[in-house]
């Protein structure tokens, strides 16, 4: 079974820039996730499909980073402008759909390899 | 407050040797509990969820204390492929939205 995709794998851009990073996740998972892993940090999550809704953006930097699914598979993550900070590995992940039920359940979240930023 | 706290480490053992590591969360209505492994410029992997009774994984023992909001993974018998950074994991329920810890770092030497 083929695992979650990303592309590029690395990514050089000056601030100020604008850099988008790409993601397609395993075949018939539902909710997808972009995470944020500074070095030195566990992964932080920035923003959680389910299909291609939106079900947890809190932790987006709304006024610089968007992220969009339009048909429900694959989804894009872009930053503009780049600030320093945003140097950082950018991680998506997937699982199979979370209905959000009352005590939860986990479904395991499968990582893609990640797309390391270098911002100049 | 972090959410999910672990001491960093690193932790360098000899190989043969028993090592444990702590972690602990801060909020009480955590639903789940995972240890997840990070090789090193890789992406984490699912190592074991953590039960109340404890569990069992070959040499990977997990143990979770509701009351304490406390998290350990025992590793018996450590190996040179041990050598990672191992993060602990908070589910809140709901989405399944995952808080991780920062991780501590093992390294397993000859």
């Amino acid at each position: 079974e083929a695992g979650v995709a990303q592309s590029p794998r690395y990514k050089i851009i000056e601030k100020r820039q604008s850099v988008a990073f790409w993601c397609n996740p395993i075949s018939g998972h539902a909710t997808l996730y972009w995470y944020q892993q500074i070095l030195g940090q566990g992964p932080k999550l920035l923003i959680q499909f389910q299909n291609n809704g939106v079900v947890d953006d809190s932790q987006l930097p709304k006024d610089r980073f968007s992220a969009e699914r339009l048909k429900g598979v694959d989804s894009t993550l872009k930053i503009q402008p780049a600030k320093l900070e945003d140097s950082a590995v950018y991680l998506c992940a997937s699982s199979q759909i979370n209905w959000g039920l009352a005590g939860g359940s986990h479904y395991e979240q499968y990582f893609g390899p990640g797309t390391r930023l270098t911002v100049t | 407050r972090k959410e999910v706290e672990q001491d960093p480490g690193p932790f360098n053992v000899p190989e043969g040797a028993t090592v444990a590591f702590n972690c602990t969360y801060s909020n009480s209505a955590s639903q789940s509990f995972f240890w997840y492994r990070q090789d090193c410029r890789k992406e984490p992997k699912l190592l074991m969820s953590v039960y109340s009774s404890g569990n069992e994984d070959g040499r990977f023992t997990a143990q979770l204390n509701r009351a304490s909001q406390y998290i350990s993974l025992l590793i018996r018998d450590s190996k040179l492929s041990d050598s990672a950074t191992y993060l602990c994991v908070v589910n809140l329920g709901g989405y399944n939205k995952l808080i991780f810890g920062a991780g501590t770092r093992l390294a397993v030497h000859p």
